[in-house]
């Protein structure tokens, strides 16, 4: 089936420093990608939508220039959190469709991203 | 109206029992309704998921039944396992957009 391979797992980062996320889907295009973050106990809230080679899309309220999301490629799309605080700790995870895959949303294992 | 209402936020089930999570909508337009199951510091994988021209889609021990006329969908875990234990979410989708995310359902299945 659909794989997408999320990395890394766990990051620990200094407060003012930038951390990348990745996510490659290994055995399909994914020609749309989905990042969502998640607080402890809540359900999953939609950062943002990427389409290949196109900007990506955000949702009201999250800030563009600090959550950066490049979809470069059919393969791979990164989030970049720059300047993190350590109110962006949380837990970030990805997701991706591919073409023709109508309706299949295939996840990412997530980041946990901790700020210090 | 793009809301998905998930119930109950935590469930207690015996092993061996029926584990049951209902959730409503109210966009008609949804035409996708996943199930995702979602273990401590993973990322959701989908269960099952139904489109509303069946009203019943098995598979395995997971069941998900839908109402399309009163707007809501199930999922039925039977001979509930401690294995199932874990945080449950159900989802909708309109065409090719983006999910829209019940509050999920955390489960513990006791031994």
């Amino acid at each position: 089936g659909a794989v997408v391979s999320q990395h890394p797992s766990r990051v620990i980062c200094k407060s003012g420093t930038s951390v990348k996320i990745e996510c490659r889907s290994l055995d399909f295009q994914a020609t749309t990608m989905f990042w969502y973050r998640q607080f402890p106990k809540q359900s999953l809230m939609l950062m943002a939508t990427s389409n290949e080679g196109s900007k990506a899309t955000y949702e009201q309220g999250v800030e563009k220039d600090k959550f950066l999301i490049n979809h470069a490629s059919l393969t791979l799309s990164t989030l970049t959190v720059t300047s993190a605080h350590p109110e962006d700790s949380s837990f970030y995870i990805c997701s991706a469709r591919g073409k023709g895959f109508y309706y299949g949303y295939t996840f990412g294992s997530g980041t946990r991203l901790t700020v210090v | 109206q793009q809301q998905v209402k998930q119930s109950p936020q935590s469930l207690i089930v015996q092993k061996g029992g029926i584990s049951i999570i209902n959730c409503a909508y109210e966009n008609t337009a949804f035409d996708y309704f996943p199930w995702y199951q979602q273990f401590p510091g993973k990322g959701p994988a989908l269960l099952i998921a139904i489109r509303p021209d069946v009203s019943e889609k098995k598979e395995g021990r997971f069941t998900i039944s839908f109402n399309k006329s009163a707007k809501q969908f199930s999922l039925h875990i039977m001979d509930s396992q401690p294995g199932d234990s874990a945080t449950y979410f159900c989802a909708a989708s309109m065409g090719n957009y983006q999910l829209i995310w019940g509050a999920g359902t955390k489960l513990i299945i006791k031994p």
